[in-house]
């Protein structure tokens, strides 16, 4: 079976601090991989997209994201953590490019 | 700038009463889906039409139908809608060309009372 795990339903950071957002995936086939945002009341950002190019993947507003085949990983990351980061984030992965699969979402705290 | 439209963003229906949610792109993207999005859940999966070919999730109750008339427009029809049908309701569109990354709308949220 084809499935993403987002390890850390919530995830508290202070204000320039790290943020680290993992996600796992299953497979035995490298996937397309996305991370979005979602403010509350909103539709999803996409914030990145892995597909098979650079292993390391820039996104908007400062986050990235290594592709780790190894380990099946996709975690995202950005240096210095913003007030307005604070949101829920879902990692994605996709197969055919129909089909897409989230996470259960990670909801980032940013604490001043 | 091309987009996703969803109207209306705030729809308020009645038990067991008929309400259909719309959806529009102007991105001329050949796939559109339809999420459903509980409170501190992420999006699942109804149903997705990749060109015209409408592809129905196993778990999509009988309850929620679609239709799409053209490449611009989807709607997505609730025929009875229940309390648990209460959810923010997404449409998402992706095409092969932008290596199927979804746009998303801004969602509308259902209310059942």
């Amino acid at each position: 079976a084809q499935s993403v795990t987002q390890l850390g339903s919530h995830v508290s950071v202070s204000e320039g601090a790290l943020v680290l957002l993992r996600c796992n995936y299953s497979s035995s086939v490298p996937p397309y991989l996305f991370w979005y945002v979602q403010y509350p009341n909103q539709g999803l950002q996409l914030l990145l997209k892995y597909t098979s190019a650079a292993t390391l993947v820039k996104g908007i507003n400062g986050f990235e994201a290594e592709f780790k085949k190894s380990e099946t990983s996709f975690h995202l990351t950005k240096p210095s953590a913003h007030m307005s980061d604070a949101a829920e984030y879902f990692c994605a992965v996709s197969f055919t490019g129909n089909q897409f699969y989230f996470g259960t979402g990670t909801s980032l705290t940013v604490i001043p | 700038d091309a987009m996703v439209i969803q109207n209306p963003r705030y729809q308020v229906t009645q038990f067991g009463k008929p309400v259909t949610l719309s959806c529009s792109q102007t991105l001329n993207h050949n796939v559109m889906y339809w999420y459903q999005q509980k409170s501190s859940q992420a999006p699942k999966l109804l149903f997705h039409y990749y060109d015209k070919d409408f592809n129905n999730e196993a778990d999509t109750p009988d309850n929620f139908q679609s239709r799409r008339p053209n490449t611009s427009f989807c709607f997505l029809d609730i025929r009875s809608p229940g309390l648990g049908d209460a959810a923010m309701y997404l449409c998402a569109t992706s095409s092969r060309d932008r290596g199927y990354e979804q746009y998303f709308g801004p969602g509308t949220r259902l209310t059942v009372t």
